[in-house]
């Protein structure tokens, strides 16, 4: 069974740059997840979607982040501009739990995206 | 009220021997409680989890123990071996994978 996929691996911006990163979660899976992972923290929402819609973005900076997840399959999460504090890695996640059944909540994790911003 | 309080912050144990991490939570609509672990430069993997209807629940050298009324959880790593040093993380969420929240991690570094 292929993983989550995402890239790129790293990345390396200047304050003030956009950035875009993409997800491919496991085939089926119907939510996917966003987190940020600051060195030395564990894994903080940023936005669950399931399928196409968004369920929670109450934790995204919508000033400055946003994220899609088109045909309920691959996601990006973007970010216009980008501060320093946005250094961190990016997680995406996703399972087969479903709002509305379901009750297998294992999330399956990417290897994430690691952002440094100059 | 959507934290997950985790200790210690590091941990350094002897081959063979247990180690103990402990998470808290305070909202009492959390009724999914895992563990993850995380190498470096990896995504975190799930390791054991369970829900508030047992109190206890054992994988391997991994044991779950819960404690509804005191809203703690924790991880007991039985004959810890080196292969164990990771960052552990506990979370908690909702039905259905709802306000899936992590706490701060543990690094655990078992010694030869």
């Amino acid at each position: 069974e292929a993983g989550v996929a995402q890239s790129p691996r790293y990345k390396i911006i200047e304050k003030r740059q956009s950035v875009a990163f993409w997800c491919n979660p496991i085939s089926g899976h119907a939510t996917l997840y966003w987190y940020q992972q600051i060195l030395g923290q564990g894994p903080k929402l940023l936005i669950q979607f399931q399928n196409n819609g968004v369920v929670d973005d109450s934790q995204l900076p919508k000033d400055r982040f946003s994220a899609e997840r088109l045909k309920g399959v691959d996601s990006t999460l973007k970010i216009q501009p980008a501060k320093l504090e946005d250094s961190a890695v990016y997680l995406c996640a996703s399972s087969l739990v479903g709002i509305h059944g379901g009750t297998n909540e294992k999330l399956f994790f990417g290897s994430g995206t690691q952002l440094s911003v100059l | 009220q959507q934290q997950v309080k985790q200790s210690p912050q590091s941990l350094i144990v002897q081959k063979g021997g247990i180690s103990i991490i402990n998470c808290a939570y305070e909202n009492t609509a959390f009724d999914y409680f895992p563990w993850y672990q995380q190498f470096p430069g990896k995504g975190p993997a799930l390791l054991i989890a369970i829900r508030p209807d047992v109190s206890e629940k054992k994988e391997g050298r991994f044991t779950i123990s819960f404690n509804k009324s005191a809203k703690q959880f924790s991880l007991h790593i039985m004959d810890s071996q080196p292969g164990d040093s990771a960052t552990y993380f506990c979370a908690a969420s909702k039905s259905h994978g709802q306000n899936f929240v992590f706490g701060p991690g543990t690094r655990l570094s078992v010694l030869p």
